[in-house]
């Protein structure tokens, strides 16, 4: 089955800092990925998504300029939280659109602010 | 406004039960439903997916049923195991652009 790997899978930084996330796409070209969001217990909260060669769509309420995202080729989109607090940490998945339109997550990301 | 609503919040089956999540939409629009696995600390999976021109698909233990005129689709895993113990999630998707969650049902098979 297709794979998207996601990197780093958990990260601890400071207040202030930002912090990159990847997402690939293996064994599939993805023109499409998406970033969700998810507190614990709950569901994913899609945040935006991202499109090869063109800028991301954002869902309301979700700032753009705190959460970058890039998707520089068909097999890495990348999300930067910038300058990170507290209230930012929480898991974040990416998914990809593979073939026959199934999406495949990635294994997550939890980021911990300290 | 919540796109797929889910229920239950939590299930606890035995071994050998049947477990059964429900989903509701609003959206007729909507052309693809999958169900989603997801472990502790991992993304989800994807488990098993069904359009809406057919009533029912099985893939092993588990089965989707489909309700066009009510708007709702059913996840029913047969023989249920400890290992099948994690949280689930219904979706719902249109034109494959976006794709709405519901709320997530924590299973727990008891041996």
């Amino acid at each position: 089955g297709a794979v998207v790997s996601q990197h780093p899978s958990w990260v601890i930084c400071k207040s202030g800092t930002s912090v990159k996330i990847e997402c690939r796409s293996l064994d599939f070209q993805a023109t499409t990925m998406f970033w969700y969001r998810q507190f614990p217990k709950q569901s994913l909260m899609l945040m935006a998504t991202s499109n090869e060669g063109s800028k991301a769509t954002y869902e309301q309420g979700v700032e753009k300029d705190k959460f970058l995202i890039n998707h520089a080729s068909l097999t890495l989109s990348t999300l930067t939280v910038t300058s990170a607090h507290p209230e930012d940490s929480s898991f974040y998945i990416c998914s990809a659109r593979g073939k026959n339109e199934k999406l495949f997550f990635g294994s997550g990301t939890q980021l911990s602010v300290l | 406004q919540q796109q797929v609503k889910q229920s239950p919040q939590s299930l606890i089956v035995q071994k050998g039960g049947i477990s059964i999540i429900n989903c509701a939409y609003e959206n007729t629009a909507f052309d693809y439903f999958p169900w989603y696995q997801q472990f502790p600390g991992k993304g989800p999976a994807l488990l098993i997916a069904i359009r809406p021109d057919v009533s029912e698909k099985k893939e092993g233990r588990f089965t989707i049923s489909f309700n066009k005129s009510a708007k709702q689709f059913s996840l029913h895993i047969m023989d249920s195991q400890p290992g099948d113990s994690a949280t689930y999630f219904c979706a719902a998707s249109y034109g494959f652009n976006k794709f709405y969650f519901g709320s997530g049902t924590k299973l727990n098979v008891k041996p």
